[in-house]
C-alpha cells in the first residue's frame, strides 16, 4: 500500500455521530476513490474525485459526502452515521481514470468502521 | 448498470493443484477485465488484467481467459502455493465505472 495512507484504521462510533475518514497519497495521482467492502457485495464505489474540488457520486453515495481541497487528501464524511454504514472502507488512487477509465487502481489498507 | 457474478464464493484446493475462478458480466460494452487479490488485513492489489481485444493473457502461474461472446472471463492459477490463499475479485469496465464481483475466498491446503 505504498503511497496511500488511510486514517483512522479502526473506529467505533455511535449512531448519529459524524465520522470523517481520511485518505492521503504521496503519488500525486489525479484520481482518488472511496469504496466500501461488505460480505456478499464485493467493492462498491461511494464517491470519486478527478481533481482538486472535482468530485462525483458512485453507486452507493447516499449518506456520504467527500471533499478534496488538496491533490494529496480525499476525505469521506458520514454526516450522521447509521448501523448500515458499518463496513470496511478503502481508498484507491489511479494516475488516469480508473473506475471511470481503464487503469490500475492502487488501494489503501482500509479503515474498519463500526457504528453501534 | 453492469452486473458481475463471481463463482465460486469459496474454493479450497490442495497445494500444487490448479484453481479456477469464473466471472460473468452483463454489459456487452465492457472492454477491460482486471483481477485483484486481497490478502488478510490489506487492500486489494491488481494481479492481472485483460482487454477485450485479447482472448488470453498469462503471467507465470496465473492466466486470465476471456470469452466475449459468452460474456465470461476466468482466472486460472496453476501449481498453487500457500501464498495464493487470499480473496480474489474480478471486475469489469465498459462505458461506466469499474464494477467488482463479490469475491472468492481461495484456501490452499498444504
Amino acid at each position: 500500500d505504498a503511497g496511500i495512507t488511510q486514517s483512522p484504521r479502526h473506529k467505533v462510533t455511535e449512531t448519529g455521530t459524524p465520522v470523517t475518514l481520511r485518505c492521503h497519497q504521496t503519488e500525486n495521482h489525479r484520481y482518488m476513490y472511496w469504496y466500501r467492502q461488505d460480505p456478499g457485495h464485493g467493492l462498491r464505489l461511494i464517491h470519486y474525485s478527478y481533481g482538486v474540488k472535482d468530485t462525483d457520486k458512485g453507486e452507493v453515495s447516499d449518506g456520504y459526502s467527500v471533499s478534496r481541497s488538496k491533490t494529496e487528501d480525499f476525505l469521506l464524511t458520514l454526516e450522521s452515521a447509521t448501523s448500515s454504514q458499518t463496513s470496511v472502507y478503502f481508498c484507491a488512487i489511479s494516475a488516469v481514470a480508473g473506475a471511470a477509465g481503464a487503469n490500475v487502481l492502487t488501494f489503501g489498507a482500509g479503515s474498519r468502521l463500526t457504528v453501534l | 448498470g453492469e452486473n458481475v457474478e463471481q463463482h465460486p464464493s469459496t474454493l479450497s484446493v490442495q497445494e500444487g493443484d490448479s484453481a479456477v475462478i469464473k466471472c460473468t458480466y452483463s454489459d456487452s460494452a465492457s472492454n477491460y477485465f482486471p483481477w485483484y487479490k486481497q490478502e488478510l488485513g490489506k487492500g486489494p492489489q491488481l494481479i492481472i488484467d485483460i482487454r477485450s481485444n485479447v482472448g488470453e493473457k498469462k503471467d507465470q502461474r496465473i492466466a486470465v481467459t476471456l470469452n466475449k461472446t459468452a460474456k465470461h472471463f476466468s482466472l486460472h492459477i496453476t501449481e498453487t502455493q500457500p501464498e495464493d490463499s487470499a480473496v480474489y475479485f474480478c471486475a469489469t469496465k465498459g462505458n461506466e465505472k469499474l464494477t467488482f464481483g463479490t469475491g472468492t475466498r481461495l484456501t490452499i491446503i498444504p
